[in-house]
């Protein structure tokens, strides 16, 4: 199964909107975190937002904001206002300790194409 | 802070060479890892090693060795290069032990395998 679900693989928003990126997870650990990570044309991954599962709030970073819902195990992304700079894949991401291990699991992406 | 620094940036090999792609880190991160990025599958972890002298398996190891001697230094090995292993494969650190702490990542490495 995977543990990381992102099921829009791509998306057309007007410039100035409010947009949603999906992301569903799966892990049976009552302690994790959520990452969003934007990855522009020019290849660089860039770090977004972080939620980690114990975090009553929903985490916030300027224009991103993250809607974590625990029981349904999503953690969409949030981006009001967009821009055209905004344009980018945008991968969603779960950090798990694994009996002393650590795991990074990526979603497979979504890429968003704002329309001036 | 240079942070994560990457070498090569591309590289082409034919099959059956072998290569080290080279990954440095300055911020004393003791969490290491590789991943590969390939069109339509996201990025996957390679190795990881949350500390010197320590290394670990992701998903997807095979045709790959890592090592740490150092806690700045963590080079990927490939031992036999075939042409699955064109992709683009990123570094990346992080401080260990802390959920929150984001995961830092070099520029990247686009490997082509002929």
């Amino acid at each position: 199964a995977q543990k990381i679900t992102q099921t829009q693989p791509g998306m057309f928003v007007q410039e100035k909107e409010a947009v949603t990126l999906d992301c569903t997870y799966d892990t049976s650990d009552q302690s994790y975190g959520l990452f969003w990570y934007k990855q522009p044309s020019s290849g660089e991954m860039i770090f977004l937002i972080y939620q980690g599962s114990y975090d009553e709030q929903n985490a916030t970073e300027g224009r991103y904001s993250l809607n974590f819902q625990k029981a349904r195990k999503s953690a969409n992304l949030v981006i009001s206002a967009s821009q055209l700079g905004d344009s980018a894949m945008y991968f969603c991401a779960m950090r798990e300790i694994d009996f002393g291990n650590e795991k990074l699991t990526f979603g497979t992406g979504t890429r968003l194409t704002i329309i001036p | 802070n240079a942070g994560v620094t990457q070498t090569p940036k591309f590289q082409v090999l034919k099959t059956g060479q072998s290569m080290t792609l080279q990954c440095a880190q300055d911020m004393n991160h003791e969490y290491m890892s590789w991943y590969r990025q390939d069109p339509g599958m996201g990025l996957r972890l390679i190795h990881y090693s949350v500390g010197a002298g320590i290394t670990d398996q992701g998903e997807v190891p095979n045709g790959y060795n890592v090592s740490r001697s150092t806690t700045e230094d963590f080079p990927l090995r490939l031992l036999s290069a075939a042409p699955s292993q064109t992709s683009v494969y990123f570094c990346a650190s992080s401080y260990v032990r802390d959920r929150g702490n984001e995961q830092y990542f070099g520029p990247g490495t686009r490997l082509t395998v002929t």
